[in-house]
């Protein structure tokens, strides 16, 4: 069974420039979540898919942020205009169903670094 | 707000020592604890989903324990191998459908 994917795997840009991100789910699953994890802390959920309409998206910083998850299968995540604190690792990970006791399965991540 | 604190933040040990890490909880609430190691530029990978109070999950030489009225869990690794070295993530979920919170994970080196 094929992991998810993410890409790319590194990303350096200016700040106040734009960046998108690419998740490809493993196949089947309907939940997709976009983490947010800053050096230090614990990954923070941004925004979290049920096929493809929007679960929660309480903590997506929206006035720069964006997502979506056209025919409910790949998502990609998107910030316009970047700043320096966006600097992180964005996690995309998937589930079979919705709900806290489904085991999610995380792709590799992608650094961002804004200078 | 809730909090999921995870001690200690890092940990060195030799091959062969074993060791063991927290993740504490509300203790209200409680629907699912979740356990991932994360090896450095690798996906994190789940180790466990625990739902009752005092389950015991085992999978190898790592185990873990769950006391939902105290709020806590255990993550045990017997006998740590240099291939152990990740930071491993507690991830508490407060509800059937909501979102997952993680702790900043316990950093384990483990030298050969």
């Amino acid at each position: 069974e094929a992991g998810v994917a993410q890409s790319p795997r590194y990303k350096i840009i200016e700040k106040r420039q734009s960046v998108a991100f690419w998740c490809n789910p493993i196949s089947g699953h309907a939940t997709l979540y976009w983490y947010q994890q800053i050096l230090g802390q614990g990954p923070k959920l941004l925004i979290q898919f049920q096929n493809n309409g929007v679960v929660d998206d309480s903590q997506l910083p929206k006035d720069r942020f964006s997502a979506e998850r056209l025919k409910g299968v790949d998502s990609t995540l998107k910030i316009q205009p970047a700043k320096l604190e966006d600097s992180a690792v964005y996690l995309c990970a998937s589930s079979p169903g919705t709900g806290t006791r489904y085991e999610q399965y995380f792709g590799p991540g992608t650094r961002l670094t804004v200078t | 707000i809730l909090n999921v604190e995870q001690s200690p933040q890092s940990l060195h040990v030799q091959e062969g020592d074993s060791t063991n890490f927290t993740c504490s909880f509300p203790s209200s609430n409680f629907y699912a604890l979740h356990w991932y190691r994360w090896e450095t530029a690798k996906s994190p990978e789940a180790l466990f989903v625990m739902t009752l109070n005092g389950d015991e999950k085992k999978k190898g030489r790592i185990s873990a324990t769950l006391n939902t009225k105290e709020g806590y869990s255990y993550l045990y690794i017997k006998g740590s191998q240099p291939e152990d070295s990740a930071t491993y993530l507690c991830a508490f979920g407060g509800g059937s459908q909501g979102n997952l919170i993680f702790g900043k994970g316990t950093k384990l080196s483990v030298k050969p």
